[in-house]
């Protein structure tokens, strides 16, 4: 079956840029995600990827993604204290008539220190 | 981004009643909504697959019974938890696609349920 990993702890300070690292098993993957969740928050859709691309950049964002080491990474320039929260990795398979099924890692918390 | 709104935000209820939440899309259509579960500290726990105008599709161990879900129309669907117990205190959280090949999914604001 499908497995998402993900290091569960990222401590950066403010103004250097974090990483965000994460595996995956299933080759067949069609998109992989990163999503960012505040304290008792839903997921808030931050970038995501085609799986045939391997680099994607939006703004502060750079996604890398390793199809063949199924490894896919996020990194944030300039991180700012509103960075914290944790982030999930996901990648997502289609499903036929059920659209993306996604897979979740088990998310990265991500604390920012001035 | 696409907005899908989900309520109510928290709800506290006593062990062996009804609960519903909502999940809509706002500014789209979503013929597929999924609704996932979240423990404290942990990742997202899919549930079920919510089709509109059919049957849900419900993950392996999740008692279609004991979660009813329906979705009459492309901008909602409903998840209802029946005679909840205090061990189905969680978060919840729906989410619906977007983009022409429906890649994108976007996230409700997620349902605290403390079942006491």
């Amino acid at each position: 079956g499908e497995d998402v990993e993900q290091s569960l702890f990222l401590s950066v300070r403010e103004g250097d840029s974090s990483v965000i690292n994460c595996t995956y098993t299933d080759s067949s993957s069609t998109y992989l995600y990163w999503y960012k969740q505040e304290p008792g928050a839903g997921l808030q859709l931050l970038t995501y990827i085609f799986s045939n691309m391997d680099m994607k950049q939006d703004q502060r964002l750079t996604v890398l993604l390793n199809k063949k080491d199924k490894h896919l990474s996020l990194r944030i320039a300039d991180t700012q204290t509103g960075d914290s929260a944790i982030y999930f990795c996901a990648e997502s398979r289609m499903i036929k008539a059920a659209g993306n099924k996604l897979t979740f890692g088990g998310g990265t918390r991500v604390l920012v220190k001035p | 981004g696409a907005v899908v709104s989900q309520h109510p935000s928290w709800v506290i209820c006593k062990s062996g009643t009804s609960v519903k939440i909502e999940c809509r899309s706002l500014d789209f259509q979503a013929t597929t909504m999924f609704w996932y579960r979240q423990f404290p500290k942990q990742s997202l726990m899919l549930m079920a697959t919510s089709n509109e105008g059919s049957k849900a599709t419900y993950e392996q161990g999740v008692e279609k019974d004991k979660f009813l879900i329906n979705h009459a129309s492309l901008t909602l669907s409903t998840l209802t938890v029946t005679s909840a117990h205090p061990e189905d205190s969680s978060f919840y959280i729906c989410s619906a696609s977007s983009g022409t090949a429906n890649e994108k999914l976007f996230f409700g604001s997620g349902t605290q349920l403390s079942v006491l």
